[in-house]
């Protein structure tokens, strides 16, 4: 069975620093993962995600991640960040012929100080 | 507006009182699923659903039902919800494959 794994659970930043939330998964088929961002008292947005093809993937707001399949990783980067990014940050995975079976992260707080 | 509504967002209820908490979609998904949220474990799996009345458990079904007689809707069914239940729930749908979740806005759900 697949899993996720993020292991910080907050990340302090200064504003205009760069940032990396780091996101590692646990499959023994191919996947499609995904990252998702969760604002104070709202729901789940897709940020972006990797289906196949380039290991680099563009998100909104000025995000991307990178998939490595060799360390099984999908890490989040943003090289600078604003308060307005303070948020909380999911990792998910689904298998390619299961993609209703989505698995989460236990989530990254990102806190952006000024 | 393509949306998940769900309804209510907030609610407060007693031990053993049954509890519905609607879901619905506009976007013509077949996927549709509920979560749990609590800290420190991320979004958790109750329910999916392929297509009507196509459900099946995920990783947290205990003490949960739902339903899919229409494509739109996905009712939460708590028969007797117990304090272990207080939890943020969310409603999501997909087209499938490569798509993702669209989620709803939540329902903070908090039993006495």
């Amino acid at each position: 069975a697949q899993s996720v794994t993020q292991l910080d659970s907050q990340v302090p930043v200064f504003e205009e620093a760069p940032v990396e939330l780091r996101c590692n998964y646990s499959s023994s088929v191919s996947v499609y993962l995904f990252w998702y961002v969760q604002y104070p008292n709202q729901g789940l947005q897709l940020l972006l995600k990797y289906l196949s093809g380039s290991t680099l993937v563009k998100g909104i707001n000025g995000f991307e991640a990178e998939f490595n399949k060799s360390q099984t990783s999908f890490h989040l980067r943003k090289p600078s960040v604003h308060i307005s990014d303070t948020a909380e940050y999911f990792c998910a995975v689904s298998e390619m012929d299961s993609s209703y079976k989505l698995i989460f992260g236990s989530g990254t707080r990102l806190l952006v100080r000024p | 507006e393509a949306q998940v509504t769900q309804n209510p967002r907030y609610l407060i209820t007693v031990t053993g009182k049954k509890l519905t908490v609607t879901c619905s979609q506009n976007m013509n998904h077949e996927y549709m699923s509920w979560y749990r949220q609590d800290p420190g474990l991320g979004l958790r799996q109750i329910y999916y659903s392929m297509n009507v009345e196509v459900t099946d458990k995920g990783d947290v079904p205990e003490g949960y039902k739902v339903s899919r007689k229409e494509k739109r809707n996905f009712p939460l069914i708590l028969e007797s919800p117990s304090p272990n239940q207080t939890s943020l729930y969310f409603c999501a749908s997909s087209l499938g494959g490569t798509r993702g979740y669209t989620f709803g806005s939540g329902t903070r759900l908090t039993v006495v």
